[in-house]
C-alpha cells in the first residue's frame, strides 16, 4: 500500500515571491508521481508527473517539481507566484509498472498568495 | 463540452434518504474512477471501472455504496440509506487507457450533504 504525507496544510507567500510545497510518500513497490491543483468549486488539475527518467519535471503554470529516491520525496516549487495561484494543491501517487491506476492522495497543501 | 460531466453539483438529502450521482466521461475513455473528498481532505478512491468491469471496489466504505457503468460509458454512483457521514465531495475522473502512467480527468465533482 501507499501513502503520500503533505507537511504544511496551509502555506501563505507574498506575489513574486518563491515557494516550495512538500510531499514525502511510503511505497513497498516502485510509483508514479503526480501534482494536482484544485481552484475553488473546480475539479482536479494535472500541474505535472514523474514517471520515470530526468529527476526534475516541469509543469504547466511555471510549477516543476523534483523526484528524490533516497528521501522519498517530490517538492513542488515555484520560483515565482502570482495570486491566481492561490489554490489547494494535491500531491498522489499511482502504482507504477501495471500497478492499480487509482491514485493516493496527500490531504492537501492550501497556498495562498498575498499582494 | 469536452471534459468530465458530474451532476447533480449540489446535493442535500436527509438521513435515510437513497440519492444516486452521475458522472459522463470523456468520450472514448476506458477507464473511470469515483472518489470521496471529505472536507479539509485529500480525495480518497472509491471505485474503479474499466469500460463496463467494475475492478477495484476496494474503497467503498460500506455495503450502503454502489456503482455501475452498464455501457461503459455514463456511470452512477448510489448511496443507500444516507448517513451524516458521507457527506462529502464526490469526484469522478475518466482516463484513456488501463494504465497507471495515463493522466485522469476530473470532473467538478458533486456536492452532497446529509442532514
Amino acid at each position: 500500500a501507499q501513502s503520500v504525507t503533505q507537511l504544511d496544510s496551509q502555506v501563505p507567500v507574498f506575489e513574486e515571491a518563491p515557494v516550495e510545497l512538500r510531499c514525502n510518500y511510503s511505497s513497498s513497490v516502485s510509483v508514479y508521481l503526480f501534482w494536482y491543483v484544485q481552484y475553488p468549486n473546480q475539479g482536479l488539475q494535472l500541474l505535472l508527473k514523474y514517471l520515470s527518467g530526468s529527476t526534475l519535471v516541469k509543469g504547466i503554470n511555471g510549477f516543476e517539481a523534483e523526484f528524490n529516491k533516497s528521501q522519498t520525496s517530490f517538492h513542488l516549487r515555484k520560483p515565482s507566484v502570482h495570486i491566481s495561484d492561490t489554490a489547494e494543491y494535491f500531491c498522489a501517487v499511482s502504482e507504477a509498472q501495471g500497478g492499480s491506476e487509482k491514485l493516493v492522495f496527500g490531504k492537501g497543501t492550501k497556498l495562498t498568495v498575498n499582494p | 463540452g469536452a471534459g468530465v460531466s458530474q451532476s447533480p453539483r449540489y446535493k442535500v438529502a436527509k438521513r435515510g434518504q437513497d440519492v444516486a450521482l452521475r458522472c459522463d466521461p470523456i468520450s472514448g475513455h476506458v477507464s473511470l474512477f469515483w472518489y470521496q473528498q471529505a472536507l479539509g481532505q485529500g480525495p480518497e478512491f472509491l471505485t474503479y471501472f474499466q469500460n463496463e468491469a467494475q475492478l477495484d471496489k476496494s474503497g467503498l466504505p460500506s455495503d450502503r455504496f454502489f456503482a455501475e457503468r452498464p455501457e461503459g460509458s455514463v456511470s452512477t454512483l448510489k448511496i443507500q440509506r444516507t448517513q451524516q457521514e458521507d457527506s462529502a465531495v464526490y469526484l469522478c475522473a475518466s482516463s484513456s487507457s488501463g494504465r497507471s502512467n495515463t493522466e485522469a480527468f476530473f470532473g467538478q465533482g458533486t456536492r452532497l450533504t446529509v442532514v
